[in-house]
């Protein structure tokens, strides 16, 4: 299953609203998860299932989608939120990761 | 807490071999999934094999079939990734992930990196 992702940059300013898109080559039902990774840093698990975050993460991130077109919203960007936010799949083997959209400061 | 700590990585010539491995600590290691997943500099995430709690299930990605092994011991919590035929493109850093529910990655390692190169 191929996912892709966009924007592949998105330019925001902090406190703005910052809405991705995922969209897969068939569909995952709701095997849909998000990461975000920061340079330097290894990936982490914010959202599974499509719209349950995961332990730790703020409400501010959310969810959404089912089938093959999928979103992650936050509804107000905060500093530490610029970073590089991963789609990914485990409806079927193997496993597949999304391309990635650049989350960068205006 | 989790923790995933790789180790192994380095400089190898293309042909060569490797062995990863990946001690784990603050979890039920005998009834965990586990994964490695590799990031080539600069570019996005890619799984490379998963095993199951027993062993009894293993995938392994297309590109790294019949090449790379994932083992583990139960006795040192360690999990493995025996890596022969190593080619340029499996330059990346690999990452121990915890499997989560169906099939999400819940917790990562710090990551070791790969070089493949003469």
């Amino acid at each position: 299953i191929v996912l892709t992702q966009s924007p592949a940059t998105l330019s925001l300013s902090p406190g703005e609203r910052a809405t991705l898109s995922c969209r897969a080559s068939q569909s995952v039902s709701s095997y849909l998860a998000w990461y975000q990774q920061k340079p330097g840093q290894a990936p982490r698990l914010l959202i599974y299932e499509v719209s349950n975050r995961a332990t730790g993460i703020p409400a501010r991130f959310s969810g959404s989608g089912s089938g093959t077109d999928f979103t992650l919203t936050i509804s107000s960007l905060e500093p530490e939120d610029f970073a590089v936010y991963y789609c990914q799949q485990c409806s079927n083997w193997p496993r597949t990761f999304g391309p990635g959209t650049k989350v960068d400061i205006k | 807490e989790v923790l995933l700590v790789e180790s192994g990585g380095g400089l190898v010539q293309p042909g060569g071999s490797l062995r990863l491995s990946c001690a784990a600590s603050g979890f039920s290691f005998s009834n965990s999934g586990l994964n490695w997943v590799r990031q080539a500099p600069g570019k996005g995430l890619e799984w490379v094999s998963f095993t199951s709690a027993s062993g009894a299930s293993i995938y392994y990605a297309d590109s790294v079939k019949g090449r790379f092994t994932i083992s583990r011991d139960m006795s040192k919590n360690t999990l493995f990734l025996q890596m022969n035929s190593l080619r340029a493109e499996d330059t990346a850093i690999y990452y121990c992930v915890k499997h989560f529910q169906w099939g999400y990655f819940d917790f990562w390692g710090q990551g070791t990196l790969v070089t493949v190169s003469s």
